[in-house]
């Protein structure tokens, strides 16, 4: 049973637009949420995180929102650029958990 | 600083041979994983360490063997290789199990 979900396997957008990708959880014991990004031939790298206490996390043109009671976090990448086009990984945890519960992944394609 | 590493980067084998994956580490992290990562499906865990000595199954541990042989090294055993083990496998390591550090992959074909 998937625990977490990325519902739309492909996403296309315009150089210089708004990317968002969307994720959803079921497990309400998540507290700590990752997004990676994988390039082909590759393995993933960590974008950027979120703790269950906030509700935003901003790193330069990537924001993370966490809405909690939706269980339901998504990324948005300003301005989107050609090189971001790859596919995005959604992942979560709980505390004292050893391992990562990953989504189906997302891949975004930029066009210039 | 290498990171995480994996050997072979590609495997070819037929049903019934048996390999190893090996992974290593140089950022003395105390965590390491493997995972198979399949169309569709995302990431799915097959084996984790927690620490030196200690292994413990994922979700999809059918048909693998693991072995912690220090605190870098994490190899992956498919005693009997079936078509159904045809995937891409990364070995990922963490100091503390959130923000895992990927190695480049696997791709294993099972004919």
């Amino acid at each position: 049973d998937q625990q977490v979900k990325q519902n739309s396997p492909s996403l296309s957008v315009q150089e210089g637009r708004i990317s968002i990708l969307n994720c959803d959880y079921t497990n309400s014991m998540f507290d700590y949420f990752l997004w990676y990004k994988k390039y082909p031939a590759e393995g993933p790298t960590f974008l950027i995180s979120i703790s269950s206490i906030k509700d935003k996390n901003e790193d330069g043109r990537f924001t993370v929102f966490l809405n909690k009671s939706a269980k339901h976090l998504s990324l948005h990448i300003v301005p989107s650029q050609p090189g971001d086009s790859a596919v995005y990984f959604c992942a979560a945890t709980l505390s004292g958990a050893n391992n990562l519960f990953f989504g189906t992944g997302t891949r975004l394609t930029v066009i210039p | 600083n290498a990171g995480v590493t994996q050997t072979p980067k590609f495997q070819v084998l037929k049903t019934g041979q048996s390999m190893t994956l090996q992974c290593a580490q140089d950022m003395n992290h105390n965590s390491m994983y493997w995972y198979r990562q399949d169309p569709g499906m995302g990431l799915r865990l097959i084996y984790y360490s927690a620490s030196e000595g200690t292994t413990d199954k994922g979700e999809v541990p059918n048909g693998y063997n693991v072995s912690r042989l220090n605190k870098r090294e994490f190899s992956l055993r498919l005693e009997s290789a079936a078509p159904s083990q045809t995937s891409v496998y990364f070995c990922a390591s963490s100091p503390r199990g959130r923000g895992q550090y990927f190695g480049p992959g696997t791709r294993l074909t099972v004919t």
